[in-house]
This record gives structure tokens, C-alpha cells and sequence, in this order.
């Protein structure tokens, strides 16, 4: 069965202090890795989706990176509006689920 | 904006009654998923469908069941509320290996 893993559960943040997120993953074959961003009271906004390892996206001040084992979301010099719960989902192949970690609640302070 | 609607956003009911979430988009996907959030556990799959009329169990199935009459509709229900299913349930569409879209999600409070 798939599992994934985020850490650490929360982080708190000074405006422009960088930081990463650690998504540990098992899957039998993947077919991809998903980060979402959750705002209070919201749905889930899809971020990046990653296919195979030593891949890279970025986006504004996030960038995410894939290993075998796990990914990463690099946060560089946040501003408080990068608030957020941060999901790491995969698929396998042949699923056709996400399996989902608990995320990791960012707070950046002004 | 992935065009999902769910209904209603928020509902609190009586322990033992049946309810019904609904799930509605205009997008046209042969998938949708119903799931749960609950503070500890992510998002954990209820059920899922992959077009009209086939649906098929997640991983939290029990207590709940589903239907779908219509590629823009799929329904949740509740067959008699516990406790336990006091959650915010999400609605998604998604093509296999693409990303997800979700709804806003339902709170539903369950007393």
C-alpha cells in the first residue's frame, strides 16, 4: 500500500527565512507526485506535479525536487501570504487514487 | 476555477439520519473522488468513480455509499450519521497521473 510521510508537522517561519518540506514516499511504481497548497476553510490548489527522480519545478518562491525515496519543497525568502498547509500526495501505477500525507502547516511571521 | 460545486458547505445533523453531499462539475471528467479530511490523517479516500454508473470503494468506505446517474454528478451518502463521520469531506476530479481538482469542501458536523 502507498504511504506517504511530511515533516515536520508545522513550521513557523521569519519573513525571508528559507526553509524545506520533506514528503517521504513508498509506492509501487509511481506515476506521480502532487504538492498542494490549503488555505483555512479551502479546498486543495494544486502546486507542482513531479514524474521521476532528479526532476525540478518551480514556481515564484517554491521549487520541489524528487528523489526515489522522497521530495522536497524548497520555500526561498517567503512572505507571510506563503501561510499555508502544504500537501504531498502520490499515485501509483495502475491506482487510481491519491494517497495523501498529513501536510505541513507553514506560518511565516512579518 | 476547476468548475466543481459542492452542496451544501456546511451541515450539522442528528446522529442516526441519513445525509447526502453533492458533487457537481462542469468539466466533463470520467473521474471523481469523494474524500475526508481529518486533523492528523490528510485526505483519505471514500470512494471514487471512473464514469457513470462504476463506482468503487477508497480506503474509509464503511458507512458510506455513492451513485452516480450522470458524468456532472456524484453523490455521497451518509446511510445513518455517526459521530465518527463528523469530518470536511472534499469532492475531486482527476485523470490518472494528472493533477486534482478539488471543491471547497463540505463541513459537516454530525451530533
Amino acid at each position: 500500500e502507498d504511504q506517504v510521510t511530511q515533516s515536520p508537522e508545522a513550521l513557523r517561519l521569519q519573513e525571508g527565512e528559507s526553509s524545506s518540506l520533506n514528503c517521504s514516499y513508498t509506492v509501487s511504481g509511481l506515476r506521480g507526485l502532487f504538492w498542494y497548497r490549503q488555505d483555512p476553510g479551502k479546498g486543495p490548489e494544486f502546486l507542482f506535479t513531479l514524474y521521476s527522480a532528479g526532476e525540478e519545478k518551480e514556481k515564484e518562491r517554491l521549487k520541489a525536487t524528487l528523489t526515489k525515496k522522497e521530495s522536497f519543497l524548497h520555500i526561498t525568502a517567503p512572505k507571510p501570504e506563503y501561510s499555508a498547509t502544504y500537501l504531498c500526495a502520490v499515485q501509483g501505477s495502475g491506482d487510481y487514487k491519491l494517497s495523501f500525507g498529513a501536510g505541513t502547516t507553514v506560518t511565516v511571521r512579518a | 476555477d476547476a468548475g466543481i460545486t459542492q452542496s451544501p458547505r456546511h451541515k450539522v445533523t442528528e446522529t442516526g439520519t441519513p445525509v447526502t453531499l453533492r458533487c457537481h462539475q462542469t468539466e466533463n471528467h470520467r473521474y471523481m473522488y469523494w474524500y475526508r479530511q481529518d486533523p492528523g490523517h490528510g485526505l483519505r479516500l471514500i470512494h471514487y468513480s471512473y464514469g457513470v454508473k462504476d463506482t468503487d470503494k477508497g480506503e474509509v468506505s464503511d458507512g458510506y455509499s455513492v451513485s452516480r446517474s450522470k458524468t456532472e454528478d456524484f453523490l455521497l451518502t451518509l446511510e445513518s450519521a455517526t459521530s465518527s463521520q463528523t469530518s470536511v469531506y472534499f469532492c475531486a476530479i482527476h485523470e490518472q497521473g494528472a493533477e486534482a481538482f478539488f471543491g471547497q469542501g463540505t463541513r459537516l458536523t454530525v451530533v
